[in-house]
């Protein structure tokens, strides 16, 4: 099993669905999730932490569940301007070397 | 607040020659890290410096040397490029107690 597992789509959604993403992980010691939005040719920025309790942000949701370890992201009232890739991220250990999924591209139609 | 530089955005080389990528950042950041991103292989570590003078092998080492020249610093020197290491090449960088990492917006090497 990879460290962090995407799926990498596409997914094709039309503006206003509801859609969701997850992410899957090996290390059962992680403590720490993050989600990172990559817009087409340039740099990750950081869009989500994700802790035990989760977390939302306006349309964003995050959830993490360690049983079966994987995190999610919901993304409700799609807009075109969410279009990019959404990279899941695992740090690992005290030296903090994060492990990046390979992401999933995520399309907003009219 | 600039944050993470990178330079140069873009640089084309032939096979066999150097070339060094520069990042600095101003957040007095401890660590940082440089990766590279490949079509459909996601963001790959090659290596890493915890804090100022020290570095260590990533994920993707083979074929890069780095420099922490001081704690804003750390250059990625590629020595004799090889058209496997055609890639986007990003650094980042990470405060103290910090989880989250900023990036810089990238170096784009394409090697003939």
């Amino acid at each position: 099993r990879k460290e962090v597992e995407q799926d990498p789509g596409p997914f094709n959604v039309p503006e206003g669905a509801t859609v969701a993403f997850n992410c899957t992980y090996s290390n059962s010691a992680s403590q720490s999730f993050f989600w990172y939005r990559q817009d087409c040719r340039k740099e990750p920025k950081l869009l989500m932490s994700v802790y035990s309790s989760g977390n939302e942000d306006g349309r964003f949701t995050a959830q993490l569940n360690r049983a079966s370890q994987y995190i999610s992201l919901l993304i409700r009232d799609s807009k075109l301007s969410d279009s990019a890739t959404y990279l899941c991220v695992v740090p690992s250990g005290g030296s903090y070397i994060p492990t990046f999924g390979r992401g999933t591209s995520l399309i907003v139609h009219p | 607040n600039a944050g993470v530089t990178q330079t140069p955005k873009f640089q084309v080389l032939k096979t066999g020659q150097s070339m060094t990528l520069q990042c600095a950042q101003d957040m007095n950041h401890n660590s940082m890290y440089w990766y590279r991103q490949d079509p459909g292989m996601g963001l790959r570590l090659i290596y890493y410096s915890a804090s100022e003078g020290t570095t260590d092998k990533g994920e993707v080492p083979n074929g890069y040397n780095v420099s922490r020249l001081n704690k804003r610093e750390f250059s990625l020197r590629l020595e004799s490029a090889a058209p496997s290491q055609t890639s986007v090449y990003f650094c980042a960088s990470r405060g103290q107690g910090e989880n989250i990492q900023y990036f810089g917006a990238g170096t784009r090497l394409s090697v003939l």
